[in-house]
């Protein structure tokens, strides 16, 4: 079963920040918290991971609470074409166990 | 550098036949793992291969099958297929520790319909 619990779905508005949530209280300490998204037909897509820290790269930020229970993916400046399903996942490196995601809908 | 690629990307089969999927991972990559996705269950995890022995696997009955070659590159099999084996197959591959560096990168997938 998947470790993680999102909204099903969000709406964000066309230029401004989407902020995805995710709770993973039952993450262990060798876990790391990653973010991936499915455009509608495609291969899921990597955003970003982390550990502990805060990260962030070209595409995304990402927050993880002190406790590393919950966490959040911030688009900074989200577009039509960040339509997607958000998944958050917890879990060793090499495999991932998907839960439902987040269906973000940017809308102009 | 290439993707990954899995061939072939639509097939249709009848109940009972078996299926074998390809998936050619990005080179210098030697870990590969296979999921499933319906729109029932979602994106499931099926199995991982690495060095051409099977690490980790998924919740699945044992008509589902795979291997990796020397090459790195990996074959699924689905023996007597039944209607709700109709699905979107994807294989990611990645690299490995120490030189992992978290991401798993998926191909396009193979679309499976089993009439």
């Amino acid at each position: 079963d998947a470790k993680t619990t999102q909204p099903p779905s969000m709406d964000c508005a066309e230029g401004r920040a989407a902020n995805l949530p995710c709770n993973h209280s039952t993450i262990s300490g060798n876990e790391y918290v990653y973010w991936y998204r499915q455009i509608h037909s495609q291969g899921p897509q990597y955003i970003i991971h982390g550990l502990k820290n805060n990260e962030t790269n070209e595409m995304a930020s990402l927050i993880i609470t002190e406790d590393r229970k919950s966490s959040t993916l911030i688009l900074p400046h989200a577009t039509l074409r960040d339509t997607a399903v958000y998944y958050c996942i917890v879990s060793p490196l090499r495999w991932l166990t998907f839960g439902g995601g987040t269906r973000l809908m940017v809308k102009p | 550098k290439a993707g990954v690629t899995q061939t072939p990307r639509y097939l249709i089969k009848t109940r009972g036949q078996q299926v074998t999927l390809s998936c050619s991972p990005i080179s210098g990559h030697r870990s590969v793992s296979w999921y499933q996705q319906t729109p029932g269950q979602g994106l499931q995890f099926l199995f991982e291969y690495f060095s051409e022995t099977q690490r980790n696997k998924g919740n699945f009955p044992g008509r589902f099958s795979g291997r990796q070659f020397s090459n790195s590159r990996s074959e699924m099999n689905v023996s007597t297929l039944e209607l709700g084996d109709s699905a979107l197959y994807l294989c990611a591959s990645s690299l490995v520790w120490p030189d992992n560096t978290g991401e798993l990168f998926f191909g396009e997938g193979s679309r499976l319909t089993v009439l």
